[in-house]
């Protein structure tokens, strides 16, 4: 089983459309969770951390829940230039310094 | 403020080969990560440093020498390059203070081994 998992999609919404996308983790003792958006061939960039209590910013939503070990990110409102891959990533446990990356939810947004 | 800068952008090399892939960050951040992509996947991590002096290994060291060169720099060494290594490599930075772990890339190297 993979440390982080991650539903690969793609999703394929239409412009305006509220789209969710959860990750897994197996290790309980992780401390740190990210979502991280990459287009194609370009490097990750943060989106946002996520915190315990839940967070957003602006049209994203990021939510944990410790006791089933998952993240979850939820856009509203989607655009077109909201379409890329979107990376789940999960630090802690032992080595506080060593990332986990799942392999990524594509999302193609159309108009 | 460059960031996270990376050399080479393209790189084409036989088997056999070796090469050093170089990484600097001017954001006065402790740890630098590098890890490689390869298509379809998510990343990987080969190595990191969580601070200066210190390197420890990731996922898929094999095959792979790095050099946490000082606080800015952080280079990933190629001895003896085979095809399986074919692959986008990316360095990362983050803070271990303020906002911990927030990793910020460099544009990547792409990497194509014959």
């Amino acid at each position: 089983r993979k440390e982080v998992e991650q539903d690969p999609g793609p999703f394929n919404v239409p412009e305006g459309a509220t789209v969710a996308f959860n990750c897994t983790y197996s290790n309980s003792a992780s401390q740190s969770f990210f979502w991280y958006r990459q287009d194609c061939r370009k490097e990750p960039k943060l989106l946002m951390s996520v915190y315990s209590s839940g967070n957003e910013d602006g049209r994203f939503t990021a939510q944990l829940n410790r006791a089933s070990q998952y993240i979850s990110l939820l856009i509203r409102d989607s655009k077109l230039s909201d379409s890329a891959t979107y990376l789940c990533v999960v630090n802690g446990g032992t080595n506080a310094g060593k990332s986990t990356f799942g392999d990524g939810t594509t999302l193609t947004v159309k108009p | 403020n460059a960031g996270v800068t990376q050399t080479p952008k393209f790189q084409v090399l036989k088997t056999g080969q070796s090469m050093t892939l170089q990484c600097a960050q001017d954001m006065n951040h402790n740890s630098m990560y590098w890890y490689r992509q390869d298509p379809g996947m998510g990343l990987r991590l080969i190595y990191y440093s969580a601070s200066e002096g210190t390197t420890d290994k990731g996922e898929v060291p094999n095959g792979y020498n790095v050099s946490r060169l000082n606080k800015r720099e952080f280079s990933l060494r190629l001895e003896s390059a085979a095809p399986s290594q074919t692959s986008v490599y990316f360095c990362a930075s983050s803070s271990q203070t303020g906002a911990p772990y927030e990793q910020y890339f460099g544009p990547g190297t792409r990497l194509t081994v014959t």
